[in-house]
């Protein structure tokens, strides 16, 4: 069983559009960090969420966490081929905690 | 260079033999993290050094898996005697403080046990 569900598991679109990532968990946590990963190389930081509610953007990827610290969501707006890669959620269950526990990740393709 | 670094890239071997991995850190950083991806996964935590100590070693799978790091840098993972259910990419992070989540990860090394 995962501690952090993300969905959809696979997302094919075409550019231009728009689309939601989901992060769900029954746990709260005290941070949450959403990465992204190209084939072959590591995952990147994109942002990190600390406080219920939160709201961060970057350029077109807003990302939210939710009021209970238990959930999260990555909109991208208007979504181009270079948005294409594999993201991840991950959240530290303790402040402070060294150890993330990830979801399985969204493997997003977008098509020109 | 000025990023995560990790060697062998890729490291192909038979069942029952030993590895090692091993993970450069960006300078400076003293907090140092493996994680371990299966074929299009999310990532499982291994183990983490705050400096050369290591408080939580929860998450090493068996007792044939072992890491270390010297100097407050350099870092190896050992698997011994290896089993077919350790093909995985295994990645290493640093960060640059204490308290903080892996902020910068290496490229992996893909492990293959034949």
């Amino acid at each position: 069983t995962q501690l952090l569900e993300q969905s959809p598991q696979f997302l094919s679109i075409q550019e231009g559009e728009n689309l939601t990532v989901y992060c769900n968990s029954s746990s709260v946590f005290s941070s949450l960090q959403w990465y992204r990963q190209e084939p072959g190389e590591g995952p990147v930081l994109l942002v990190t969420v600390v406080t219920g509610g939160e709201v961060k953007k970057l350029k077109r990827l807003t990302f939210q966490f939710g009021d209970a610290r238990k959930d999260s969501s990555l909109h991208i707006t208007a979504a181009q081929p270079g948005d294409t890669g594999l993201y991840l959620c991950a959240g530290a269950l303790i402040q402070g905690a060294q150890k993330l526990v990830f979801g399985q990740g969204t493997r997003l393709t977008i098509n020109p | 260079g000025a990023g995560v670094s990790q060697s062998p890239s890729n490291k192909v071997t038979e069942k029952g033999k030993d590895v090692e991995l091993r993970c450069d850190p960006i300078s400076g950083h003293t907090a140092l993290y493996w994680y371990r991806q299966s074929l299009g996964q999310g990532l499982e935590f291994l183990i983490y050094f705050q400096g050369n100590s290591a408080p939580d070693k929860s998450g090493l799978p068996s007792d044939r898996f072992s890491a270390e790091r010297t100097g407050g840098s350099v870092s190896t993972l050992t698997i011994q005697r290896t089993q077919q259910e350790d093909s995985a990419v295994y990645l290493c992070a640093s960060s640059p403080y204490w308290g903080g989540q892996p902020q910068h990860f290496g490229d992996g090394t893909r492990l293959s046990i034949l």
